[in-house]
């Protein structure tokens, strides 16, 4: 079935570091795909998506582009802060008629540090 | 703003009473809402998708008889959780789906639910 794997966390880096999280996907087809971020007692809000293979998707200088060759759709980010901290999660909509049916990843707890 | 509110954000329940959880999307309609379960340090689990005006389509493994759903509008779903254990205490998520921005989907900003 279709599935999302994520590097295992947690993440700790120093600020101004650049952020690599991994995430892949197995899926039937061509999935949509997204990463969502989860602050501390919070809900998820999207951060960025990509429909196509080849897409980049970007946003408060996070970049994911959607690789088919490598099923994959790491999430980066040159120079990160510590208001980055929280918990990322790699997801896929793989299609069909139930659009918003959500396929995520484990979780990869990022803390940036001063 | 949110656009996808929850209601309660956090609820405090005995163990055996039923607790309530409302989602509602505030500025749009949503013939399709989604109900999510995190557990701590945890990824989010599809429970079941609630579909207006008619049954909810609850994911393999999940209790339908525990986990009411009901989606009698089109801005709100409700999930009741009954007979609620300890093992029920849970971060519940909701997302709902905008149909005319795309099928953008919007979360909820989650409700803790811990059952004493």
């Amino acid at each position: 079935g279709d599935s999302v794997t994520q590097m295992e966390g947690p993440v700790t880096l120093s600020e101004e570091a650049f952020l690599t999280i991994n995430c892949t996907y197995t899926a039937t087809g061509y999935p949509s795909l997204f990463w969502y971020v989860q602050y501390p007692g919070e809900g998820l809000q999207l951060l960025l998506k990509a429909t196509k293979a080849d897409d980049k998707g970007s946003n408060k200088g996070f970049e994911a582009t959607y690789r088919k060759e490598t099923t994959s759709f790491h999430l980066e980010k040159g120079s990160v802060q510590v208001s980055d901290s929280a918990v990322y999660f790699c997801a896929q909509y793989a299609g069909g008629t139930s659009y918003g049916k959500l396929t995520f990843g484990q979780g990869t707890i990022l803390t940036v540090h001063p | 703003g949110a656009v996808v509110s929850q209601h309660p954000s956090w609820v405090i329940c005995k163990s055996g009473t039923s607790v309530k959880i409302e989602c509602r999307s505030l500025d749009f309609q949503a013939t399709t809402m989604f109900w999510y379960r995190q557990f701590p340090k945890q990824s989010l689990m599809l429970m079941a998708t609630s579909n207006e005006g008619s049954k909810a389509t609850y994911e393999q493994g999940v209790e339908k008889d525990k986990f009411l759903i009901n989606h009698a509008s089109l801005t709100l779903s409700t999930l009741t959780v009954t007979s609620a254990h300890p093992e029920d205490s849970s971060f519940y998520i909701c997302s709902a789906r905008d149909l005319y921005a795309g099928n953008t989907i919007y979360f909820g900003e989650g409700s803790w639910l811990t059952v004493v």
